[in-house]
């Protein structure tokens, strides 16, 4: 079956220092892959997403996820981030168009002032 | 723009009463929908999806169900609650079509006592 794994669930980090969050998936077709993040008390919004093409994309507020298709990894980084990074990440994977994602654990990612 | 609308934010029910969690768009057509429930350090499992009108999709077996009466309204039910339905409802919609972006609502914080 497939399935997502994100290796981290819990990341402390100093202000400006560099984030990468892992996102490995288990599917051999075509896909669609995603970060979202939940902001303390806010609902859950896309960060970025890759459908195709150049396979480094960029999302909102300094994000970027490469898209490597060897290794199935979709990792999220952040050259320096700040205190209100401090958030939830999802990574998810959407196969085939079907209509269902799939999602990882999550990480939760606490930003120390 | 699309928005989308979920209540109650939070509700306390004894065991064995009924739920109705509501959900509606607003500012697009034929949406698709979703139901998901979050729980901590495991993700977002999906509970049930509609691409139209009274067509929904269950993908776990459970004590819940959901219908969609109008285009832009998606109801998750039950008629006799458990204790472990306690949880995380999320309600989310995407464009018709099945890219696998999602955009969700704030939630839905249910506890069964």
């Amino acid at each position: 079956a497939q399935s997502v794994s994100q290796h981290n669930h819990h990341v402390i980090l100093s202000e400006a220092a560099s984030l990468e969050l892992g996102c490995n998936y288990s599917y051999g077709g075509t896909v669609n892959l995603f970060w979202y993040v939940q902001y303390p008390g806010q609902h859950l919004q896309l960060l970025l997403k890759y459908f195709s093409g150049d396979p480094l994309v960029k999302g909102i507020k300094g994000f970027e996820a490469e898209f490597i298709k060897s290794k199935f990894s979709f990792n999220l980084r952040k050259p320096s981030v700040q205190w209100s990074d401090t958030a939830e990440y999802f990574c998810a994977v959407n196969v085939d168009s079907n209509y269902q994602l799939i999602w990882g654990a999550g990480t939760k990612l606490i930003i120390k002032p | 723009s699309q928005t989308i609308h979920q209540w109650p934010a939070t509700l306390v029910q004894p065991v064995g009463s009924p739920l109705s969690l509501e959900c509606t768009v607003e500012g697009t057509s034929n949406p698709n929908l979703y139901w998901y429930r979050q729980a901590a350090g495991r993700g977002l499992q999906l509970l049930f999806y509609s691409i139209g009108i009274d067509q929904i999709s269950s993908e776990v077996p459970q004590n819940l169900s959901a219908s969609r009466p109008q285009d832009r309204q998606f109801i998750l039910s039950s008629k006799k609650l458990l204790l472990s339905d306690s949880g995380f409802y999320l309600c989310a919609w995407s464009v018709s079509g099945n890219s696998g972006e999602l955009f969700f609502g704030e939630g839905s914080r249910l506890t069964v006592l």
